[in-house]
């Protein structure tokens, strides 16, 4: 099974400040059609995740353009340009390449 | 409006079966991928399973096969998951997830509690 490695697990941040979340797989993402299998989800308190990007740098239908997704092969960034409130959650990275899909650990943004 | 709810969660005792329905409206559920992927309490995200759009092929993870089992009923654009054997470590709010490599669609989960 290809493994996901999430860091930090634990990311405060003062609302109005960036964001970044590192995320790495134990094999390559990038398939022959060039595209990378890896998406990022947010889980925001006592709902269900949500898809914000997919295949390493698009952005979900209704994703404020704050976010952004980058990366290749097996290491990925998903990066917040300017953090609200409304961004508190958990942040899971997830390889689509290989069944098993697996999940990063997640990471829990909070503000300061 | 896509959405997914899914049915059929509550208590069972180990070595017991539920099934888990996921109906899906404002989209036609054959042509997806459907997959269910489970979180227990307080921990990460688990994928379960996934059933490709006509049923004709289905996948399961280690921990579950065997004991689970996918199935969809196109013409009632429903999803089921058949879990028998049951363990406490299935405690789990379940969801059902569209997508194929990705997930866009995700329903509001159905809670498996294991327990005697």
């Amino acid at each position: 099974d290809i493994v996901m490695t999430q860091s930090p697990l634990s990311l405060p941040v003062t609302p109005g400040e960036p964001a970044s979340i590192s995320c790495s797989s134990s094999q390559s993402l990038l398939y022959s059609n060039e595209y990378n299998y890896l998406d990022w989800y947010l889980q925001k308190p006592g709902q269900s995740p949500q898809l914000l990007i997919y295949l390493g740098s698009n952005r979900a239908s209704g994703v404020p353009d704050r976010f952004s997704g980058s990366g290749s092969g097996t290491d990925f960034t998903l990066k917040i340009s300017r953090v609200e409130a409304d961004d508190v959650g958990v942040y899971y990275c997830m390889q689509g390449l290989q069944i098993p899909h697996t999940f990063g650990q997640g990471t829990k943004l909070e503000l300061k | 409006e896509v959405q997914l709810e899914e049915s059929g969660g509550g208590l069972v005792q180990p070595g017991g079966s539920l099934r888990l329905s996921c109906a899906g409206s404002g989209f036609t559920l054959s042509s997806h991928w459907i997959h269910w992927v489970r979180q227990a309490p307080g921990k990460g995200l688990v994928w379960v399973s996934r059933i490709y759009s006509d049923g004709s092929v289905t996948n399961y993870a280690d921990s579950v096969k065997g004991r689970f089992t996918i199935s969809r009923d196109n013409a009632k654009n429903t999803v089921h998951l058949q879990m028998n054997s049951l363990r406490a470590e299935d405690t789990a709010v379940y969801y059902c997830v569209r997508g194929g490599n990705y997930f866009d669609y995700w329903g509001q989960g159905t809670l498996v509690t294991v327990s005697s």
